[in-house]
């Protein structure tokens, strides 16, 4: 596609449920990343893929949070029993090079998740 | 560590005043600097990069932003704004790790006719 697409655009969740994330990554990029952006703050880094290697995680805020790109290219973010506090925009970036800290990231709209 | 501050988080300006957002960053690996905006309902977009070279960086839509390692910043400026300008502006810093960037809290510019 042309662009970075997430889906769903927004989300309401009750305390507890689980919700899942999608991300449709511009094609043939490399580099995939999962952002949470509180409101009032910049986004915060939560994880990052290279192909279908899931290369860094740390950001992860717990156990509840799961990331996977199992063909390197759609990614998804799952969060297990929602919290308020999961309340945040996510955001997903790809960028075309291995490096991308190098070049551009190219972010999508996002996905708006308010839990209830 | 790498870290971004942002000092103001709502900078209001006339349509053609020049304007400074201001930027401080702290790092512990080779500095690379980034400027996204954020559009109203949009995703952010690349402004302007530093990597290397010359200080001074030109950026899309007459942005430019200098990089001043002895002070640590890295300050957007642009001479004459125009309402279309109004958006919410991050400055970030590359981490350590591969593909980690670390952004600030944003700065929201508005222009006002």
């Amino acid at each position: 596609g042309a662009g970075v697409s997430q889906s769903p655009r927004y989300k309401v969740a009750k305390r507890g449920q689980d919700v899942a994330l999608r991300c449709d990554p511009i094609s043939g990029h490399v580099s995939l990343f999962w952002y949470q952006q509180a409101l009032g703050q910049g986004p915060e880094f939560l994880t990052y893929f290279q192909n279908e290697a899931q290369l860094d995680k740390s950001g992860l805020p717990s156990d509840r949070f799961f990331a996977e790109r199992p063909e390197g290219s759609v990614s998804t973010l799952k969060i297990q029993r929602t919290q308020q506090e999961d309340s945040a925009v996510y955001l997903c970036a790809s960028s075309p090079t291995r490096d991308p800290t190098a070049g551009e990231l190219f972010f999508g709209e996002g996905s708006r998740l308010t839990v209830l | 560590a790498q870290s971004v501050t942002q000092l103001d988080s709502q900078v209001p300006v006339f349509e053609e005043a020049p304007v400074e957002l201001r930027c401080n960053y702290s790092s512990s690996v080779s500095v690379y600097l980034f400027w996204y905006v954020q559009y109203p309902n949009q995703g952010l977009q690349l402004l302007l990069k530093y990597l290397s070279g010359s200080t001074l960086v030109k950026g899309i839509n007459g942005f430019e932003a200098e990089f001043n390692k002895s002070q640590t910043s890295f300050h957007l400026r642009k001479p004459s704004v125009h309402i279309s300008d109004t958006a919410e502006y991050f400055c970030a810093v590359r981490g350590s790790t591969l593909g980690r960037l670390y952004f600030g809290r944003g700065t929201q510019l508005t222009v006002w006719p």
